[in-house]
């Protein structure tokens, strides 16, 4: 079946300019997640979300991020007013359910210039 | 300390031999464990996961799990050249975190 989606694969933008990106998980799966991977990092969990729950929005770096998933299914990461710091892949996964097997997206790389 | 640690390599090995890729983590809690392949410029594809205590197979790749000793491993066997790639190791400790460890660089030499 049809795997994690995310778009745009690539996308350069200009400091402090607002971009969006699209996660579309596997169908069926409850539980998405962001992570960020800077060049030479590990994954840096952003946020999670869970069914209809509140999500968990801890690892988010500062209040310039943002996300939200609109009826439990496709999900959008939100960077307002972008750093160059921000300049890394963006990575989503969904699981079936919470704390299991997590399937990566092709990932968005993002360019601030 | 971080949550999870790996050595970053590089390990290098020859074609058909088994590779060892270590894994600590810290909390003692832990209840799902996982193994992920990062080819460059890819995005990590799952291998393996890791409930309890023991070994699980799943072809060449066996992953271990020693909660006393708070660590997981995997071997991959008969090792191949398309095998090299940075693999992560990740653990989810309770409720919704998943900490990623910074991945161990493989190479298998032909």
């Amino acid at each position: 079946g049809a795997g994690v989606s995310q778009s745009p694969s690539n996308k350069v933008t200009e400091k402090g300019k607002d971009v969006e990106l699209r996660c579309d998980p596997i169908s069926g799966h409850t539980a998405l997640y962001w992570y960020r991977q800077s060049l030479g990092q590990g994954l840096e969990f952003l946020i999670y979300f869970q069914g209809n729950s509140a999500p968990d929005k801890s690892g988010l770096p500062s209040d310039r991020f943002s996300a939200e998933r609109t009826g439990g299914s496709v999900s959008t990461l939100t960077i307002q007013r972008t750093q160059q710091e921000d300049s890394a892949v963006y990575l989503c996964a969904s699981s079936l359910v919470s704390r299991y097997e997590q399937y990566f997206g092709p990932g968005t790389r993002l360019t601030v210039t | 300390q971080k949550e999870v640690e790996q050595n970053s390599g590089p390990l290098s090995v020859p074609e058909g031999a088994i590779a060892s890729l270590n894994c600590t983590y810290s909390d003692r809690g832990s209840q799902s464990f996982f193994w992920y392949r990062q080819y460059s410029g890819k995005s990590p594809e799952l291998i393996m996961s890791i409930y309890s205590n023991g070994d699980k197979e799943d072809g060449r790749f066996t992953a271990q799990l020693n909660k006393a000793s708070q660590y997981v491993s995997l071997l991959i066997r008969d090792s191949q050249p398309s095998d090299s790639a940075t693999y992560l190791c990740a653990v989810n400790p309770t409720g919704n975190q998943f900490y990623f460890g910074t991945g161990t660089s493989l190479t298998v030499i032909p």
